[in-house]
Order: structure tokens, then sequence, then C-alpha cells
């Protein structure tokens, strides 16, 4: 079965850099075709798609926040971390990272963490 | 960058209805889409992938199909239980993008 969970931190102030950590189970990203995506949804509004790693360390950005974004992974402790930096107060989100399959569809989500950006 | 158009944004039916909502795509994505219900609250669900294939465990009324620039989505019987926030997501391309959502209410 597997189960994804974000953690890190609820309130952020503007200019500083958001820290999220995916700790998963039920698969290992050290095995081919396995990814993790994160994927965020202000409120009352749509999904965006924000980054994604694959097994091999393949790593994919949305081109409007590429330069903002980074995402690493560690296979040892099933954790996959997203740094989002100069945060502001449209990154006011709830964050999502979710289980890529080979093909790229999202079939397992986390429950989601809602990140506030104010001073 | 592919972007994705659905319609409607909302819809409003009964229950037994058949509802269909579409999805297209800026440029052609072969068959490499995905449709997500989201319930208030929650997060999303993979409901079809590859466009048309039912993910295990999801229930039969729903439906999914065509290729390269525009797909549907289809609900053959509407029930109470599929009130939710309907979104499809193309991964044919190096990102991936989400379409705006369509919102299903119940009359």
């Amino acid at each position: 079965q597997i189960t994804l969970k974000e953690s890190g931190p609820t309130l952020v102030k503007p200019t500083q850099t958001l820290t999220l950590t995916c700790t998963f189970s039920g698969f290992s990203l050290a095995a081919s075709g396995m990814g993790v995506g994160w994927i965020r949804q202000p409120p009352g509004k749509a999904l965006e798609w924000l980054a994604l790693i694959y097994w091999d360390d393949d790593k994919r950005y949305s081109p409007s926040l590429k330069r903002r974004l980074s995402v690493t992974k560690d296979t040892s402790k099933n954790q996959v971390v997203l740094t989002m930096t100069n945060m502001d107060s449209v990154d006011t989100a709830t964050y999502y990272c979710a289980h890529s399959t080979p093909y790229g569809d999202f079939d397992y989500w986390g429950q989601g963490t809602l990140v506030t950006v104010s001073s | 960058d592919i972007q994705m158009t659905q319609s409607p944004s909302t819809l409003s039916a009964s229950v037994g209805d058949r509802v269909t909502i579409t999805c297209r795509a800026s440029q052609s994505i072969s068959s490499w889409l995905a449709w997500y219900q989201q319930k208030p609250g929650k997060a999303p669900k993979l409901l079809i992938y590859k466009a048309s294939s039912l993910k295990s465990g999801v229930p039969s009324r729903f439906s999914g199909s065509g290729s390269g620039t525009e797909f549907t989505l289809t609900i053959s019987s509407l029930q109470p239980d599929d009130l939710a926030t309907y979104y499809c997501q193309q991964y044919n391309s190096y990102s991936r993008t989400f379409g705006q959502g369509t919102k299903v209410e119940i009359k």
C-alpha cells in the first residue's frame, strides 16, 4: 500500500525559503520508473504542478517557477524534499506530494499541507 | 508549454443524469491524459489514466475517451457521491499541466 505525507512549516514570511518534506512508504525511489511529484492548490483555486523527481534523479520543474524550485531525494529515508525560494503571499496554498507512475500520472497523493505566507 | 482547457467550469445536474466534461489540449498529447476527482477538503484521486483506462476500484459509471487534443470524462448516471471538482492533467511533455477544473453540483 502506497502512502505519502507532507511535512513542513505552516507559516512562512515573505522572502523566506520554504522547505517541505514528503515521506512515503510502499515503494522505493530506487526502483526503475518510480517518481514523486509536487502539486499545489491556492485556496479555492485549481491544481498547479510544481516539480517532479524520478528514480534516476531526472528532475523536472514548472517553467514558470523553475528559478525558485529545487527538488531532491533521499532514497535511504524514503523522502523527497522541495524547496521554494523568495516566498510571497501568492504562494499561500495547500502543497501536495504524489506518487508518479512511470508514464506521468499521479496515482497516490498525500493529504496535503497548508502553507500560509504572511508577515 | 502545453495548456489544458476544461469546459464547463461548473455544471449542475440531477441524480441519474449523464454528465460530460471536456478537456482540450493546446497541442497533441496522444492519449497521455488523466482525470482526477477532488472532493471538498480532500486530496485529488486518480479516476482515469491514459485517456480511457479506469483505475482499479473506480466505479464503472466513470469513463474517459479521446486522443490528440480533445478528451471527455463521462459519468453515465450521476450519484450524490459524485459532488466534486474534476481535473484533467496531461503528461505527454517534459512538464505536467492541469486543467482549471470543473465543479459538479447536484440539483
